[in-house]
């Protein structure tokens, strides 16, 4: 069965420092893999999404993301983090059959929190 | 503006009502889905449909029924068999078959007393 890990509940980063959030997942096919981001009481925005080609992925608000299939890996990475940025973080691979509408499969979440 | 919208944001209902949350969509898309979202669990799948009339059950269906009349409408039924009801909901559309990108309603709370 497919399943994403996102290891740490909960970060916290000063602003103007790096970030990287970590996801694993385990998929038998080849993975299409999503980061989400969700404020408090809203619904989830796409960061970036990865469906196959270069491995490295830009999204938006100056986020990326490395797939890397030897680790099982999707990590979440920004270089200078903006108090803006606090929020919780959702990786999610997709799963279906061809021809079928597809379905996420949702890691657990990371709460990002940013101290000025 | 296209989009997705969920009414009402919040909802409160005696425990052993049936409830039904609203989800339409302007995107023109085929595929739409519920998800529920609890604390420290991420987002689970309701139910989902990929067309006009066709539904599937999703990871966690029970005590769940929705309906899908039209393409820009996909409401949720929360029933009285539904144990634990209170959580926020979450409505996605994309554009039909196969992976596509799954974009999200603001969500309803959904609170039984």
């Amino acid at each position: 069965a497919q399943s994403v890990t996102q290891p740490d509940i909960h970060i916290t980063v000063s602003e103007g420092a790096s970030l990287e959030l970590r996801c694993n997942y385990s998929y038998g096919a080849t993975p299409y893999l999503f980061w989400y981001v969700q404020s408090p009481g809203q619904g989830l925005q796409l960061l970036l999404k990865y469906f196959s080609g270069d491995t490295l992925v830009q999204g938006i608000k100056g986020f990326e993301a490395e797939f890397k299939r030897s680790q099982s890996s999707f990590n979440l990475r920004k270089p200078s983090v903006h108090w803006s940025d606090a929020a919780e973080y959702f990786c999610a691979v997709a799963r279906g059959a061809t021809g079928t509408a597809s379905k996420l499969t949702f890691g657990t979440g990371t709460r990002l929190q940013v101290t000025l | 503006d296209g989009g997705i919208t969920q009414s009402p944001k919040y909802l409160f209902r005696k425990e052993g009502q049936n409830v039904t949350l609203s989800c339409e969509q302007n995107l023109n898309h085929d595929a739409m889905y519920w998800y529920r979202q609890d604390p420290g669990q991420g987002l689970r799948l309701i139910y989902y449909s990929q067309i006009v009339n066709d539904f599937q059950k999703g990871d966690i269906a029970e005590g769940y029924s929705v309906s899908r009349e039209k393409k820009e409408s996909f409401p949720l039924t929360v029933t009285s068999a539904q144990k634990n009801p209170t959580a926020f909901y979450l409505c996605a559309s994309a554009r039909g078959r196969g992976v596509d990108t799954q974009y999200f309603g603001p969500g309803t709370r959904l609170t039984v007393l």
